[in-house]
């Protein structure tokens, strides 16, 4: 079945610096690929998607690429701010089950200044 | 803006209990679901509703049941509550056809169980 392997964390980064939290998947067919983002005491918020193989899906600085060669949607962001402290979870959906979408186990990242 | 509201934030109720998580949704979206979050395992789908009074069981159904009376509302019940029931709960929907499956989440109900 679909299955979403994301690194473990907590990541904990300073301000300003690269961030990448990697993501590789396993699904038939073409999935389309998230990473939603949930901060503390709230539920989860789309950060990014992609729909197709090659396609960059950015917002807020974060941008990852979808790699069918290698079935990975790393996040990536040049530069962390505190703000940013939050648990990423990376996700696919494909067109079977009425839309059901898969998630990662997700990761926590702590931005200290 | 899509807003997918959740009767309570924090709840807390005794073992043996019923309880009622109660969901919805304003943009007329035909999907909704139930997960549940806890530390290590990610999200974990309950059951979800792809139409009215229609219901599928996700990956845990065990020790839940669902209510979709109407369209908007989506609601997750505990027949008798048991400590191992004690986690977050998040409700989310999405659009029937969308090519992208985005899914829309509620803010969570944090359920201890005691």
């Amino acid at each position: 079945g679909d299955s979403v392997t994301q690194m473990e964390g907590p990541v904990t980064l300073s301000e300003e610096a690269f961030l990448t939290i990697n993501c590789t998947y396993t699904a038939t067919g073409y999935p389309s690929l998230f990473w939603y983002v949930q901060y503390p005491g709230e539920g989860l918020q789309l950060l990014l998607k992609a729909t197709k193989a090659d396609d960059k899906g950015s917002n807020k600085g974060f941008e990852a690429t979808y790699r069918k060669e290698t079935t990975s949607f790393h996040l990536e962001k040049g530069s962390v701010q505190v703000s940013d402290s939050a648990v990423y979870f990376c996700a696919l959906g494909t067109g079977r089950g009425y839309q059901k979408v898969t998630f990662g186990t997700g990761t926590k990242l702590q931005v200290i200044p | 803006d899509v807003k997918v509201t959740q009767s309570s934030r924090y709840l807390v109720k005794r073992t043996g209990e019923k309880v009622f998580l109660e969901c919805v949704q304003d943009m007329d979206h035909e999907n909704m679901f139930w997960y549940r979050q806890d530390p290590g395992l990610g999200l974990r789908l309950i059951y979800f509703s792809y139409d009215v009074k229609m219901k599928e069981k996700g990956d845990i159904p065990e020790g839940y049941s669902v209510s979709r009376e109407k369209k908007e509302r989506f609601s997750l019940i505990l027949e008798s509550a048991s400590t191992n029931q004690t986690s977050m709960y998040l409700c989310a929907s999405s659009l029937e056809g969308s090519s992208s499956y985005e899914q829309y989440f509620g803010p969570g109900t944090r359920l201890t169980v005691t």
